[in-house]
C-alpha cells in the first residue's frame, strides 16, 4: 500500500521557539493531505487540510498563524508549530489519499510527539 | 461536532476470545472505516463498509453498519494478544474530503 513517511517521531523543544514538521508521500502524488492532533488516549482531531499550491483550510477554532502549513508540492506538506507553548504539546498526525489507489481510505503518517518544555 | 462515539472505552479479554466495538455517529455519510492505532503510532487502514452495504468481512474482522440506527460494530474473532492496540471508526460525509474519528476503543488482549 501507500506509504507516507513523517519525520520527525519526537520533538523535544523550549516554549517560544518553532517546529517543523514534515509529512511525505513516497510512492504517490498527494493534493491533499490532513493534519490531525491527538492527546493522550483521546480521539484525532482534525486541524486543516493541506491543499498542493494553495492555502490550506484549517477548521474551526485552529489558529493558522500558529499552525503555519505549507503545501509546496504533491508529495510533502509541512506544519510548523511557531511560538510553541506547553499546551502545544501533543501527537500530531498527518494523512494522505492514494488517487491511484482506492481514494476513500486514509494512509497515515507514524505520528510526531511533541514536548514543549 | 461531526466525531463519532465509540464504546466501550477501554476492553480487555483473554486471548482467543472475541471482541466486539461499537460505533455511533450523527450525520450521513457515504461509507464508514475502521483504524487500528498502536500506541504512539500512526493508525492503519482495517475495513470500509459502504453506506449501501450492511455487513463486510475481512479476514478475523467483521464489520456491521446500522444506517437507520446510524451505528456501526467491529467485531474481531479469536483475538490475539497482536490485536492489542486503539480502535477507531471513522465516517466520510457525502461529498466529504476528509474524515471524522470515533473517540476510540482501547483493547487489550491478554495472553
Amino acid at each position: 500500500g501507500a506509504v507516507v513517511s513523517q519525520h520527525p517521531s519526537w520533538v523535544i523543544c523550549k516554549s517560544g521557539t518553532s517546529v517543523k514538521i514534515e509529512c511525505r508521500s513516497l510512492d504517490f502524488q498527494a493534493t491533499t493531505m490532513f493534519w490531525y492532533r491527538q492527546f493522550p488516549k483521546q480521539s484525532l482531531m482534525l486541524m486543516a487540510t493541506s491543499n498542493e499550491g494553495s492555502k490550506a483550510t484549517y477548521e474551526q477554532g485552529v489558529e493558522k498563524d500558529k499552525f503555519l502549513i505549507n503545501h509546496a508540492s504533491l508529495t510533502l506538506s509541512t506544519l510548523t508549530v511557531t511560538s510553541a507553548h506547553p499546551e502545544d504539546s501533543s501527537f500530531y498526525i498527518c494523512s494522505a489519499r492514494d488517487p491511484t489507489g482506492d481514494n476513500e481510505k486514509l494512509f497515515f503518517g507514524s505520528g510526531t510527539q511533541l514536548s514543549v518544555l | 461536532s461531526q466525531q463519532g462515539e465509540e464504546d466501550p472505552q477501554a476492553l480487555s479479554i483473554q486471548e482467543g476470545e472475541n471482541a466486539t466495538m461499537n460505533c455511533s455517529y450523527k450525520t450521513s455519510i457515504n461509507n464508514l472505516q475502521w483504524y487500528r492505532q498502536n500506541s504512539g503510532r500512526g493508525l492503519v487502514h482495517l475495513i470500509l463498509i459502504r453506506s449501501n452495504e450492511r455487513e463486510k468481512h475481512s479476514g478475523r474482522l467483521r464489520v456491521t453498519l446500522d444506517t437507520s440506527k446510524k451505528s456501526s460494530s467491529l467485531l474481531i474473532t479469536a483475538s490475539r494478544a497482536a490485536d492489542t492496540a486503539s480502535y477507531f471508526c471513522a465516517t466520510a460525509g457525502t461529498g466529504a474530503n476528509n474524515l471524522f474519528f470515533g473517540t476510540g476503543t482501547r483493547l487489550t488482549v491478554i495472553p
